[in-house]
Parts: structure tokens; C-alpha cells; sequence
């Protein structure tokens, strides 16, 4: 079966650093995407990784590794508006996304 | 840019009724559209993929005859609930593939519909 895993919530304190791991199983793959989801409203697109090595854009950067089925997302520099959820998704060979269930990220002053 | 948009933003409705979703691309042609349903603290669950002029396909277990979904443009597909029912109540959201935006197959999302069924 298809399966993406996130930790479920992390806790980080304002202008600190955060990590946020993802790791998948799929048929197929044709890219990597992180999503921010705040309450109540659709996901916004954050990255996308296709090939190996890291993505930076900004104060949010995305690694990705294919032979490990890995990815992780690094947030620098918290703000308080980064309390939000980050989903992982991966397109399959079909060209479907298969979604992580996210990890709500708590953000303290 | 590449903007979806989604009406109604939120609907309360009751029981038995039927409610229809509109998903919109606004500056590009998508002739393929999705149909998410999000409960709370929960992932994007994928109902049904919509493609222009042919019949939508649904994942397993969404039943076609409740989530009736038509795609009638490039730029407008519809999600009706029909006879809708408490346990429906949810956030539905759209998102469409620009197949001019380039290689990273990224999925634009609209605003996404509240329903909750009384």
C-alpha cells in the first residue's frame, strides 16, 4: 500500500529552528510537495522536490532523498504565524498526490 | 498566477437536501480538477478526480451517486451532494493541475467550502 508518515504535532519556540520529517512509500514517484494548512482554510504550496538535494526559499527550505523515501522541511527564523499545519504529499506514477495526515506545528513565544 | 476559486465559501443546510459546490479557474484552463473532503484534524482525503468532458473518476468507497460531479468546462467543475446528511458535513475543497505551469505539477487549491448538514 501507498503510505506517507509525519509526526502528528511539534512544538517550537519563536525565532528557533524547526525540523519537520517526512517519509514515504508509494508506486511510483513524480515529486515531493510540503503544504501550509492553517485552521479553517485550504493548504497554501510550499515546495516541491523532485530531484535529490535541498530546495531553499527563504526562511523555508526542503530535502528531499529518494532512495531513502525521505523528505523533511526546515523552517528558520519562527514566527507566530508559521502555527499552522504542514502537510507532505507525493505524486504517485498515476499523478495522484498521496497526502501525510500533516504535523500541527505549535509555535510558543 | 493560478487561481481557484470555490462557491459557496460556507453552507448550512438540512437534512435531505441537496448542495452544489462550484470550483472555478480563474486565469487558466484546467482540464483536470480535484475533489477533496478534509473532517477536522484530519488529512485532505481525495474524493474523485475530474476530468473535461468525460465522466469523473471517484476513489473507493465515494459513492458516484451521492457526489455527483460534473466538468463542464476548462474552467468550471461542480460537486453536488446529494441528500445531503449530518455525517456530510465537512471541508470540501477543489484544486486544479495548470498544464502550462511547467515541470512541478503542482496542484493550485481554491478557498475550499464548509458544509455542515443539520
Amino acid at each position: 500500500g501507498q503510505n506517507i508518515d509525519q509526526p502528528t504535532e511539534m512544538t517550537a519556540t519563536e525565532g528557533a529552528i524547526v525540523q519537520i520529517n517526512c517519509t514515504y512509500q508509494t508506486s511510483g514517484f513524480n515529486g515531493l510537495f510540503w503544504y501550509q494548512q492553517h485552521a479553517g482554510e485550504a493548504p497554501t504550496f510550499l515546495s516541491y522536490n523532485v530531484l535529490d538535494g535541498l530546495e531553499e526559499k527563504g526562511r523555508f527550505s526542503s530535502f528531499l532523498s529518494r532512495s531513502k523515501g525521505y523528505s523533511y522541511l526546515l523552517l528558520k527564523e519562527l514566527q507566530m504565524k508559521d502555527s499552522a499545519s504542514y502537510l507532505c504529499a507525493v505524486m504517485d506514477s498515476n499523478y495522484q498526490l498521496i497526502w501525510g495526515a500533516g504535523t500541527k506545528l505549535i509555535i510558543k513565544p | 498566477g493560478a487561481v481557484v476559486s470555490q462557491h459557496p465559501s460556507w453552507v448550512i443546510c438540512k437534512s435531505g437536501t441537496s448542495v452544489k459546490i462550484e470550483c472555478r479557474s480563474l486565469d487558466f484552463q484546467a482540464t483536470t480538477m480535484f475533489w477533496y473532503r478534509q473532517f477536522p484534524k484530519q488529512s485532505l482525503m481525495l474524493m474523485a478526480t475530474s476530468n473535461e468532458g468525460s465522466k469523473a473518476t471517484y476513489e473507493q468507497g465515494v459513492e458516484k451517486d451521492k457526489f455527483l460531479i460534473n466538468h463542464a468546462s476548462l474552467t468550471l467543475s461542480t460537486l453536488t451532494v446529494t441528500s445531503a446528511h449530518p455525517e456530510d458535513s465537512s471541508f470540501y475543497i477543489c484544486s486544479a493541475r495548470n498544464p502550462l505551469a511547467g515541470d512541478n505539477n503542482e496542484q493550485f487549491f481554491g478557498p475550499g467550502t464548509r458544509l455542515t448538514v443539520l
